[in-house]
């Protein structure tokens, strides 16, 4: 069965500190991966997503996050966090040509200022 | 966890026709939903912003006419894409929030 796993349902950092979320898949086929962040009080938004070429791709706010086919993981990773990134993560995938996007469960950031 | 119910989760209708799509959530009030639109290849795209007991928030793009959304109780909102033509047909997903967002899981509407 198709699944995306999130490893970290919470997590806490102290601002400028570095962030890695990962995100595992299981799907028999190819896939596009996405990332997406929700603010409090605001609906969900595209950080960043994958269908091909360099496994290392970027998003909007100096997030980044690497394709590692080889361990099905997408995970995210920003070098420095801030306080506004505070904000719930959710890890999705697709398959390649096809409609239905299977989410993970989401990992929650809380930053300290 | 809260548990977000999508239904159906796959139809196919023939163009002209109307589809309803349903989002419950099971186990929560939900007094905001959220209904995404995702075409192939792309991430998903928000069409509206449901809110119980009153009209819904529709993106900018988003024909209201075409999209009718209704969301009479706590616990459902409904998508109901009228008239339905072929590039209608897409994937459509509700979520829920109750102290965090819920995804329902889906629904893939081909029309021909």
């Amino acid at each position: 069965a198709q699944s995306v796993s999130q490893h970290n349902h919470h997590v806490i950092l102290s601002e400028a500190a570095s962030l890695e979320l990962g995100c595992n898949y299981s799907y028999g086929g190819t896939v596009n991966l996405f990332w997406y962040v929700q603010y409090p009080g605001q609906h969900l938004q595209l950080l960043l997503k994958y269908f091909s070429g360099d496994p290392l791709v970027k998003g909007i706010k100096g997030f980044e996050a690497e394709f590692i086919k080889s361990k099905f993981s997408f995970n995210l990773r920003k070098p420095s966090v801030q306080w506004s990134d505070t904000a719930e993560y959710f890890c999705a995938v697709t398959p390649t040509g096809g409609f239905k996007t299977i989410f993970g469960a989401g990992t929650r950031l809380f930053v300290k200022a | 966890g809260a548990v977000v119910s999508q239904h159906p989760s796959w139809v196919i209708c023939k163009s002209g026709t109307s589809v309803k799509i349903e989002c419950r959530s099971l186990d929560f009030q939900a007094t905001t939903m959220f209904w995404y639109r995702q075409f192939p290849k792309q991430s998903l795209m928000l069409m509206a912003t449901s809110n119980e007991g009153s009209k819904a928030t529709y993106e900018q793009g988003v024909e209201k006419d075409k999209f009718l959304i209704n969301h009479a109780s706590l616990t459902l909102s409904t998508l109901t894409v009228t008239s339905a033509h072929p590039e209608d047909s897409s994937f459509y997903i509700c979520s829920a929030y109750n102290e965090k967002l819920f995804f329902g899981s889906g629904t893939q509407l081909s029309v021909l």
